[in-house]
């Protein structure tokens, strides 16, 4: 099983719908997880941490299933400007190593 | 606002030249990292510094690497460049707790060796 993994899409979604997308981790120790969002030739930047109780921001909230391993994020309302790739990012636990996942791409269609 | 700042947004080199990839953070960051982005392979850290003068190699070391001599300041070195570092650049720095700090990203150098 790979360390993190992510559907890499692309997510096809029409503007004003619901989407949610999962990463899966292989490490059971891992204690932190991140989501960034990362537009076609710029960098990723930070769009919420995953805290274990869940956590919203405005239209995005992300969750934490550690029983199965995963984090999801969840985009309500989707805009045309929510299209990008979304990376998940884990700590998978050993020496403080981060892992990116490769990241899904999202396309909303007007 | 954290503000990471790569020198260069586009860069063309010539096989066999050595190249200087610099990155400078203005948020007194104890970790900077150099990270490589392919289309298909996703990012892949290639060196990361924990403090001043140290390095850690990351997980495609091999070509590259680094010097770390202030703390704002992140060099990435190609000692002989080859097409095959052919590819966009990634600083990133964070906060000393690697694990629970986010990181954040310069704007990237998109680097051709020709």
């Amino acid at each position: 099983r790979k360390e993190v993994e992510q559907d890499p899409g692309p997510f096809n979604v029409p503007e004003g719908a619901t989407v949610a997308f999962n990463c899966t981790y292989s490490n059971s120790a891992s204690q932190s997880f991140f989501w960034y969002r990362q537009d076609c030739r710029k960098e990723p930047k930070l769009l919420m941490s995953v805290y274990s109780s869940g956590n919203e921001d405005g239209r995005f909230t992300a969750q934490l299933n550690r029983a199965s391993q995963y984090i999801s994020l969840l985009i309500r309302d989707s805009k045309l400007s929510d299209s990008a790739t979304y990376l998940c990012v884990v700590n998978i636990g050993r020496d403080d190593k981060i892992i990116f996942g490769k990241g899904t791409r999202l396309h909303i269609l007007p | 606002d954290v503000k990471v700042t790569q020198s260069s947004r586009y860069l063309v080199k010539r096989t066999g030249e050595k190249v200087f990839l610099e990155c400078v953070q203005d948020m007194d960051h104890e970790n900077m990292f150099w990270y490589r982005q392919d289309p298909g392979l996703g990012l892949r850290l290639i060196y990361f510094s924990y403090d001043v003068k140290m390095k850690e190699k990351g997980d495609i070391p091999e070509g590259y690497s680094v010097s770390r001599e202030k703390k704002e300041r992140f060099s990435l070195i190609l000692e002989s460049a080859s097409t095959n570092q052919t590819s966009m650049y990634l600083c990133a720095s964070s906060w000393v707790d690697v694990s629970n700090q986010p990181q954040h990203f310069g704007d990237g150098t998109r680097l051709s060796i020709l």
